[in-house]
């Protein structure tokens, strides 16, 4: 158990819906950062946040956005949603992500939540 | 841009049969290089994080090394429990994102 939850495990939906991933970071983490991982992508980062802040952007689309909240859960919102969104995203967490040119971080995930679009 | 390449794709390996997975690397300024473990449907699990070249690392059955351009993960004596997907991420100096490989998919048989 990395520490780090996801809720809800499975979600189903349909097209040109809107849906909201909730992430809790581990204990004393104050980075979140956000995955997508699809079948023939592999895993994709999204979007990072520290302390309530945007940090960091990857291949994440208009449609989607997130954000961090005072107690560091974080919530990534997916709207009018197409079929080619049904993957597995991922949520993970480090203690800062934030620091000097040589700092490097682990990063810690949750157990995802299975997006299913019909 | 970061890009990382992974091989085989996949591996099937008798029980005991110790092996080698490949992580090659491009990337502006490495902060680490990544080794998790994904099994079907659940999160990645991390494994070790490699800093410089020349660094290893090891856990139980797993040793990771590091180069330059390259990492391998060597698998000694496997067991059926290590069938599982072994993704490499590096991580670089533009920010913390992890960028990830493909992953090798690994099947261990008794």
């Amino acid at each position: 158990d990395s520490g780090v939850t996801q809720t809800p495990k499975h979600l189903i939906t349909a097209t040109g819906q809107r849906v909201t991933l909730r992430c809790s970071p581990r204990s004393g983490d104050l980075s979140v950062y956000w995955y997508q991982q699809s079948l023939d992508q592999g895993l994709q980062f999204l979007i990072q946040y520290y302390n309530g802040e945007e940090r960091a952007k990857g291949n994440i689309l208009e449609r989607f956005s997130a954000q961090q909240f005072p107690d560091l859960h974080s919530e990534l919102n997916l709207s009018s949603l197409e079929l080619g969104d049904s993957a597995l995203y991922f949520c993970a967490s480090s203690p800062r992500g934030s620091g000097g040119v040589s700092y490097q971080e682990t990063q810690y995930f949750g157990p995802g939540t299975r997006l299913l679009v019909l | 841009e970061d890009q990382v390449t992974q091989s085989p794709e996949a591996l099937r390996l008798q029980e005991g049969e110790s092996s080698s997975l490949n992580c090659s690397y491009t990337v502006s300024g490495l902060r680490g290089l990544f080794w998790y473990r994904q099994d079907p449907g659940k999160g990645p699990e991390f494994l070790f994080t490699l800093y410089s070249a020349g660094e290893e690392k090891e856990k139980e059955r797993l040793k990771a090394t590091l180069t330059k351009k390259e990492s391998f993960l060597h698998i000694t004596a496997p067991k059926p429990e290590d069938s599982a997907t072994y993704l490499c991420a590096v991580q670089g100096n533009s920010g913390y994102a992890l960028n990830f490989g493909k992953g090798t998919s690994l099947l261990v048989t008794p």
